[in-house]
């Protein structure tokens, strides 16, 4: 079946690290690609998206392109910041599915000043 | 715009208490989609609307029904809770067509507690 892995957190960082969440995929065919997050107390909101092999996603500085040979799709950031604290999910989508999604676990990220 | 509103914000019930939770967007779209979210599980679909008139399963539809009352409102109805339906329940919605997969929008959540 179609499924989303997701590295574990908690994810603790110092502010201006350089942040990498790593997301992979199984899916029977080629979905599109998002990253979501959360912040505290939140709904989720669309942090980037891509929807073809080698497309990059990028938002507020983070990153990730979308790898069909190694079906993933990691987040990365160059500098985060205690704002970024949050919980990350990456999820996928097929054409035709009626944008339901499959999400991953889940990545808690909290970054100290 | 207020996007994608639901009510309530939290809820505590008793194992085989009924609710119904509720869930408005403003923003015109054709589908709207139920998830709960449990610790470590990310979220599940529970059932979804692709047009107004049409609702089906998701992933975990098992003592939940839904009613698409209008192209606005999609609303979640436990008939009688049990203690596994305690999570964090939310709504989303998103303009489907028959082009690349989009973005949906969520609403804040409903937390349900139930003893």
């Amino acid at each position: 079946g179609n499924s989303v892995t997701q590295m574990e957190g908690p994810v603790t960082l110092s502010e201006e690290a350089f942040l990498t969440i790593n997301c992979t995929y199984t899916a029977t065919g080629y979905p599109s690609l998002f990253w979501y997050v959360q912040y505290p107390g939140e709904g989720l909101q669309l942090l980037l998206k891509a929807t073809k092999a080698d497309d990059k996603g990028s938002n507020k500085g983070f990153e990730a392109t979308y790898r069909k040979e190694t079906t993933s799709f990691h987040l990365e950031k160059g500098s985060v910041q205690v704002s970024d604290s949050a919980v990350y999910f990456c999820a996928l989508c097929f054409s035709g599915g009626y944008n339901k999604l499959i999400f991953g676990a889940g990545t808690r990220l909290a970054v100290h000043p | 715009n207020a996007g994608v509103t639901q009510t309530p914000k939290f809820q505590v019930l008793k194992t085989g208490q009924s609710m119904t939770l509720q869930c408005a967007q403003d923003m015109n779209h054709n589908s709207m989609y139920w998830y709960r979210q449990d610790p470590g599980m990310g979220l599940r679909l529970i059932y979804y609307s692709a047009s107004e008139g049409t609702t089906d399963k998701g992933e975990v539809p098992n003592g939940y029904n839904v009613s698409r009352l209008n192209k606005r409102e999609f609303s979640l109805r436990l008939e009688s809770a049990a203690p596994s339906q305690t999570s964090v329940y939310f709504c989303a919605s998103s303009d489907f067509g028959r082009g690349r997969p989009d973005e949906q929008f969520f609403g804040p959540g409903t937390r349900l507690t139930v003893l």
